[in-house]
């Protein structure tokens, strides 16, 4: 199966800090990508989809690079409850199922 | 509501012995999936369904089962022939495959004793 890679981090930032993650996906021909949020032990939740002309919701912006085969997720303004892992998915361009990467966590101190 | 039900939600079982997950949504979706969670790591797909009476094998589907009778329910076996078997599975849907966004159960945690 195709690869979809995030650095695992973690990523530690004070309140109000802005945060970047970047993921990278192996498959040239992928459609659709996602955001979700993984709260410690729970299942993940849909954040946001990814569009081709970048896309915001609040303090939270994700855009795609189809030419360098990436997608990054911004945070403004971290607030503590957005202490989470971070999941990246990529449907398949043949299968279209979901591929998921590993996660990058994320710690919000005050 | 409508939604995803996993049960259960702890288990527990030793080593050898078949145990079956439970995954039932009322979402009327085609789409549904099993994937298995190991400790800091991402989820890794079991086997999924596009439509009822049919299933595929995802990435790491040996020494599970599923089953698709029907549209809403989707359960997963975990059968003594899974050599690590202690993990969180999480079973999804979506509308169809690649059609968006999966909605989630609140997952089963198997521990193997």
């Amino acid at each position: 199966r195709k690869e979809v890679e995030q650095d695992p981090g973690p990523f530690n930032v004070p309140e109000g800090a802005t945060v970047a993650f970047n993921c990278t996906y192996s498959n040239s021909a992928s459609q659709s990508f996602f955001w979700y949020r993984q709260d410690c032990r729970k299942e993940p939740k849909l954040l946001m989809s990814v569009y081709s002309s970048g896309n915001e919701d609040g303090r939270f912006t994700a855009q795609l690079n189809r030419a360098s085969q990436y997608i990054s997720l911004l945070i403004r303004d971290s607030k503590l409850s957005d202490s989470a892992t971070y999941l990246c998915v990529v449907n398949d361009g043949g299968s279209y199922i979901p591929t998921f990467g590993r996660g990058t966590s994320l710690i919000v101190h005050p | 509501d409508g939604g995803i039900t996993q049960s259960p939600k702890y288990l527990f079982r030793k080593e050898g012995q078949n145990v079956t997950l439970s995954c039932e949504q009322n979402l009327n979706h085609d789409a549904m999936y099993w994937y298995r969670q190991d400790p800091g790591q991402g989820l890794r797909l079991i086997y999924y369904s596009q439509i009822v009476n049919d299933f595929q094998k995802g990435d790491i589907a040996e020494g599970y089962s599923v089953s698709r009778e029907k549209k809403e329910s989707f359960p997963l076996t975990v059968t003594s022939a899974q050599k690590n078997p202690t993990a969180f599975y999480l079973c999804a849907s979506s509308v169809r495959t690649g059609a968006g966004e999966l909605f989630f159960g609140e997952g089963s945690r198997l521990t193997v004793l």
